[in-house]
């Protein structure tokens, strides 16, 4: 059964750069896509974007201009890098699978998340 | 973007009922409706996609309906374990997007 794990710095100030990494057991990356999603305290859930295992991403329109992902296929990681950051980028930021296919629309869902970092912007 | 609007915000109910929830698209989104359940201090748990199809290992108590822009997601006879919050999503369109939440509560 894969397993996913985020980490990163729990605090990162204004203005600064937030790097996540999701590191994925259990199972490859290859082969699936990859999602970042991310919930402010008390709040409801906000899609960041999702990346291929050959390296395509798109990304929610709102963060395009400050977010990049990118993946580390032989150590089985993928990355977040979110720049310029301020106090409404706190949230808890998950990872998932995309490993459910939905053949009658042909759309990739999640089927399996990592339990979330929590990371404060605050100085 | 695709505004999707849960109600009620909150639903208060015993053991035993039955719960209905409701997700409205601000644009026709077809079956592209996906619900989750989330309890405090866990990732979200798919529950259905597709609008109507139980996720692997979801209990048949919960089922959905709907298409264009109304939709439900209804739980049959409440557990204990079912008091969470839930979120209906579309994946219709970029970027998909979360309703705000409903909070099933114990009464």
């Amino acid at each position: 059964q894969v397993q996913l794990q985020e980490s990163g710095p729990g605090l990162v100030k204004p203005s600064e750069t937030l790097s996540l990494t999701c590191s994925v057991s259990g199972g490859s990356i290859k082969n699936y896509y990859w999602g970042w999603i991310r919930q402010p305290p008390g709040k409801g859930l906000e899609w960041i974007g999702w990346i291929y295992y050959t390296g395509t991403t798109k990304y929610s329109p709102a963060l395009e201009s400050r977010v990049t992902f990118s993946l580390d296929t032989p150590n089985n990681q993928l990355s977040l890098k979110l720049i310029s950051v301020t106090a409404a980028d706190t949230a808890v930021y998950y990872c998932a699978r995309l490993g459910h296919f939905d053949e009658g629309r042909g759309r990739y869902s999640p089927d399996s998340w990592g339990q979330g970092t929590l990371v404060t912007v605050s100085s | 973007e695709t505004e999707m609007t849960q109600s009620p915000v909150t639903l208060s109910a015993t053991p035993g009922e039955r719960a209905t929830l409701s997700c409205r698209a601000s644009q026709a989104v077809s079956t592209y409706v996906e619900w989750y359940q989330q309890k405090p201090g866990q990732a979200p748990r798919p529950l259905i996609y597709g609008a109507s199809t139980r996720a692997t290992g979801v209990p048949a108590r919960f089922s959905g309906s709907g298409s264009g822009t109304e939709f439900t997601l209804t739980i049959s006879s409440l557990q204990s374990e079912d008091f969470a919050v839930y979120y209906c999503q579309q994946y219709y369109v970029w970027p998909r997007t979360f309703g705000q939440g409903t909070k099933v509560e114990a009464k």
